[in-house]
């Protein structure tokens, strides 16, 4: 993701509506893409992730899409709920051939939902 | 499965000590482990790369005289914060990769105050 700001954006959405957080990478030769769930005092949470070979993938409420042309990723909730409330990071790597994938992680959005 | 612990969850102590923060994975093993540091409503920021058995890989601008870490065994990581001041304060986080393009699983961090 886009490096760090001091300035957090916020989405606020209701209880029951989709949720779209948008997120923008810089690095092109970036090719695997994860979308972490981070609440407040614990570490981030795996949510999905997505190759480069890929433009959408799905999981349990949510759908990541990735548009390789303009460098942007998208994650969406469907039915959000109030646990859904967190600061969401995405996060972009390319493998170096040496272990994990390292990762870039964005600035973040929290996301907060009015029951 | 891909259960990352950190120990401990939470550090005050007095400027001039050193401080050590262990990562384990509980699950599987770690051929690489990552080291962040998070100041609040920020994003991860990289320290470091560990890889098993070598020596760490030190983002720019991260002392590594400073910030000492240790990659042992294929389950444990530990990070020294030697002689650490008040500026050291902050949220300090591991995560775990296994390896070959899987994604990386985190701690739930240790918040490190320094009076």
């Amino acid at each position: 993701g886009e490096s760090v700001g001091l300035h957090l954006p916020t989405l606020s959405v209701q209880e029951g509506d989709n949720s779209i957080i948008n997120c923008a990478y810089s690095n092109s030769a970036s090719d695997y893409f994860i979308w972490y769930k981070q609440e407040s005092g614990k570490g981030p949470q795996f949510i999905i992730d997505i190759r480069s070979n890929m433009d959408k993938r799905q999981g349990q409420r949510v759908t990541v899409l990735l548009n390789k042309t303009v460098k942007h990723l998208s994650l969406q909730i469907a039915a959000t709920q109030p646990g859904d409330s967190a600061v969401y990071f995405c996060a972009d790597g390319a493998y170096s051939g040496a272990g994990s994938y390292q990762l870039t992680f964005g600035k973040g959005t929290k996301l907060s939902v009015i029951p | 499965g891909a259960v990352v612990s950190q120990h401990p969850s939470w550090v005050i102590c007095k400027s001039g000590t050193s401080v050590k923060i262990e990562c384990r994975s509980l699950d599987f093993q770690a051929t690489t482990m990552f080291w962040y540091r998070q100041f609040p409503k920020q994003s991860l920021m990289l320290m470091a790369t560990s890889n098993e058995g070598s020596k760490a890989t030190y983002e720019q601008g991260v002392e590594k005289d400073k910030f000492l870490i240790n990659h042992a065994s294929l389950t444990l990581s530990t990070l020294t914060v030697t002689s650490a001041h008040p500026e050291d304060s902050s949220f300090y986080i591991c995560s775990a990769g296994a390896g070959q393009k899987t994604p990386q699983h985190f701690g739930d961090g240790t918040r490190l105050s320094i009076l």
